[in-house]
């Protein structure tokens, strides 16, 4: 079954505002990873965090993570129409390599 | 320069057919992995290799089989496909000692008839 659950599934937002994608995941975690996918390409890694971290910025980017919960968050600040994407969370687990364990997604889009 | 490369893009087939897809990396990495991105956008890891070693095999088909010639390289071979195969295929790498990041390839969309 699959690791992480995503919430929203869908999200619109008007460019400017800020935008929040959560995951949830059931198992302990090495690390959590964040990964952009625009349509039809592949993955682009964002960020990771550590599963001894508990918040972690990159650019416009915001990622908190609480192992307790077994939940992550990922902020997009002032949003762009080019963060229109599809946003995976995915949790790090290490099987002799490290194994990627991915959410269904979260689909933003930007409105101009 | 691509990082991770595959061939094809695209790859339309008739059922029943054996077809591969290739993979290759530059980026000096270390373990390289497939994983399988379904319909409903559902990404989920196959395999992964390690310096031509397989460590991970997820409950894959045996029709599927991953061939390693070397560092550089992991390809992915499909018998007998079936409509169910259809989906896109991403192959990616990392460097295991820094247990990190995984670069994705463009993907290859599979279409089985």
């Amino acid at each position: 079954s699959q690791q992480g659950e995503e919430d929203p599934q869908a999200l619109s937002i008007q460019e400017g505002e800020n935008a929040t994608m959560n995951c949830s995941y059931k198992t302990s975690i090495n690390n959590l990873q964040w990964y952009r996918q625009n349509s039809g390409r592949g993955l682009v890694h964002l960020i990771l965090i550590r599963s001894n971290e508990r918040e972690k910025h990159s650019g416009r980017l915001r990622v908190t993570l609480d192992t307790s919960k077994k939940s992550s968050s990922l902020l997009i600040t002032a949003s762009r129409a080019a963060d229109t994407a599809s946003y995976f969370c995915a949790t790090g687990i290490i099987q002799g390599a490290q194994k990627l364990v991915f959410g269904q997604g979260t689909r933003l889009t930007i409105n101009p | 320069d691509t990082a991770v490369s595959q061939t094809p893009k695209y790859l339309v087939t008739q059922m029943g057919n054996d077809k591969s897809i290739k993979c290759e990396q530059n980026l000096g990495h270390d373990t390289m992995y497939w994983y399988k991105q379904d319909s409903k956008k559902f990404l989920k890891i196959m395999f992964s290799y390690n310096n031509k070693e397989l460590i991970i095999n997820e409950t894959v088909p045996n029709r599927f089989s991953p061939k390693s010639p070397d560092k550089a390289h992991l390809n992915l071979h499909i018998n007998s496909l079936e409509l169910g195969d259809s989906a896109v295929y991403f192959c990616a790498s990392s460097s295991l000692s820094a247990r990190d990041e995984q670069f994705f390839g463009p993907g290859t969309r599979l279409t089985v008839l």
